[in-house]
């Protein structure tokens, strides 16, 4: 079965700890993003990889760091700088780069910070 | 920066009905990309247009390009509870290192 896995489904943290969401995908695929949704708003880009141990920021990636050291995993991790961390994360890949394929995404992990 | 925008934001319409939703990019758009996202689900891939004055068809669904590659639209005809969702257009920055995406039309559908 291929596709995009995200985990946990739920995320639950105190403010001021830093939190690492996983994405692992299996379609082989060169380019991974990540977004952030907030409610009743669009998809916003926070950091996304083309190619192996490479990686840039997209439109908000203040507070966010990511690492991209196998082809099959992008983790993201939420630091105490970000100042609003609690939202739906979405993780997607695409077979090429450059914003020109369709994304595929994974399920999204719900992170809240109180 | 490049924007993009969505019109309208909410679409209440009887099963059976038509629907539309707009999309307008401040820039032009090498591509425009289209996803469906059910309530409580992840964005899923519709289409994607390239050429100026493209249009697409899925069964139910028409999918337009600008002349320009600055606006597109999608419409559904006669609707169904199936097509319950948000939809949202996305294109490439103009300088091809982000992905903007609408703030989405959501559809609602009332048997």
């Amino acid at each position: 079965d291929g596709g995009i896995t995200q985990s946990p489904k739920y995320l639950f943290r105190k403010e001021g700890q830093n939190v690492t969401l996983s994405c692992e995908q299996n379609l082989n695929h060169d380019a991974m993003y990540w977004y952030r949704q907030d409610p009743g708003q669009g998809l916003r880009l926070i950091y996304y990889s083309q190619i192996v141990n490479d990686f840039q920021k997209g439109d908000i990636a203040e507070g966010y760091s990511v690492s991209r050291e196998k082809k099959e995993s992008f983790p993201l991790t939420v630091t105490s700088a970000q100042k609003n961390p609690t939202a739906f994360y979405l993780c997607a890949s695409s077979m090429g780069q450059g914003f020109l394929y369709e994304q595929y995404f994974g399920p999204g992990t719900r992170l809240t910070v109180t | 920066g490049q924007q993009v925008m969505q019109i309208p934001q909410y679409q209440h319409v009887q099963e059976g009905e038509d629907f539309t939703t707009y999309c307008n990019s401040s820039t032009t758009l090498s591509n425009i990309q289209w996803y469906k996202q059910r309530p409580g689900g992840h964005p899923v891939f519709l289409i994607q247009l390239v050429k100026s004055g493209e249009v697409k068809k899925q069964k139910r669904l028409t999918f337009q390009f600008g002349e320009a590659k600055k606006n597109s639209s999608l419409h559904i005809t006669a609707t169904q509870t199936t097509d319950v969702g948000t939809y949202f257009c996305a294109g490439p920055a103009y300088n091809n290192n982000d992905m903007r995406f609408g703030a989405g039309t959501r559809l609602t559908v009332k048997p």
